[in-house]
């Protein structure tokens, strides 16, 4: 079954503006984890937080984890083109196993 | 160096027949992951190796769905008696033991 559940599940914008992405969760988690999947295939780690950390930055990316609303955000700012994809996020439970449960994932196009 | 990789990238066969999907993992990863999914949803948890041995299967939909990796690298998805439902793409992901996964290109399986 799927935990996470993203918001929105489509998002469309302009280059150059920002995406914001969120993601709800259900149970308890260790970490939480974006991903980037271009054309329905493989998928690309983008970054992760873990449930004692509430917000971390890689590049152009920012996301934030709220465990009291077991929510998380994902940033992209000063949006391209090339990232035009879905994003999804992942929990782990911890407990060794490291299975992901994934959302259903957000439709983010970049418009030129 | 090499990433994931997944055999046949399209499989197409008939309801009924036996199948078998390949995943190469990157060299030195001991745990090994595979995922389904379908259309326009995130992927689901099948079931976990850790070694050679399947340590969570709990993903598995039913006795249909069985997958060996017998010497704890290239890991084998092997389902039988094939139905229209079981038509997705298949992901495997591997990892060093982190809580990073690198996917695959994945596996689009149809069943006609």
């Amino acid at each position: 079954s799927q935990q996470g559940e993203e918001d929105p599940q489509a998002l469309s914008i302009q280059e150059g503006e920002n995406a914001t992405m969120n993601c709800s969760y259900k149970t308890s988690i260790n970490n939480l984890q974006w991903y980037r999947q271009n054309s329905g295939r493989g998928l690309v780690h983008l970054i992760l937080i873990r449930s004692n950390e509430r917000e971390k930055h890689s590049g152009r990316l920012r996301v934030t984890l709220d465990t009291s609303k077991k929510s998380s955000s994902l940033l992209i700012t000063a949006s391209r083109a090339a990232d035009t994809a879905s994003y999804f996020c992942a929990t782990d439970r911890g407990g060794g196993a490291q299975k992901l449960v994934f959302g259903q994932g957000t439709r983010l196009t970049i418009n030129p | 160096g090499a990433g994931v990789s997944q055999t046949p990238s399209n499989k197409v066969t008939e309801k009924g027949k036996y199948v078998e999907l390949r995943c190469d993992p990157i060299s030195g990863h001991t745990a090994l992951y595979w995922y389904r999914q379908s259309l326009g949803q995130g992927p689901e948890f099948l079931i976990y190796f850790q070694g050679t041995g399947a340590a969570d299967d709990s993903g598995l939909p039913n006795d249909r769905f069985f997958a060996v990796r017998p010497e704890g690298s290239v890991s084998t998805l092997k389902i039988q008696r094939t139905e229209r439902g079981d038509s997705a793409v298949y992901l495997c992901a591997s990892s060093p033991g982190g809580n990073e996964q690198f996917f695959g290109p994945g596996t689009r399986l149809t069943v006609l």
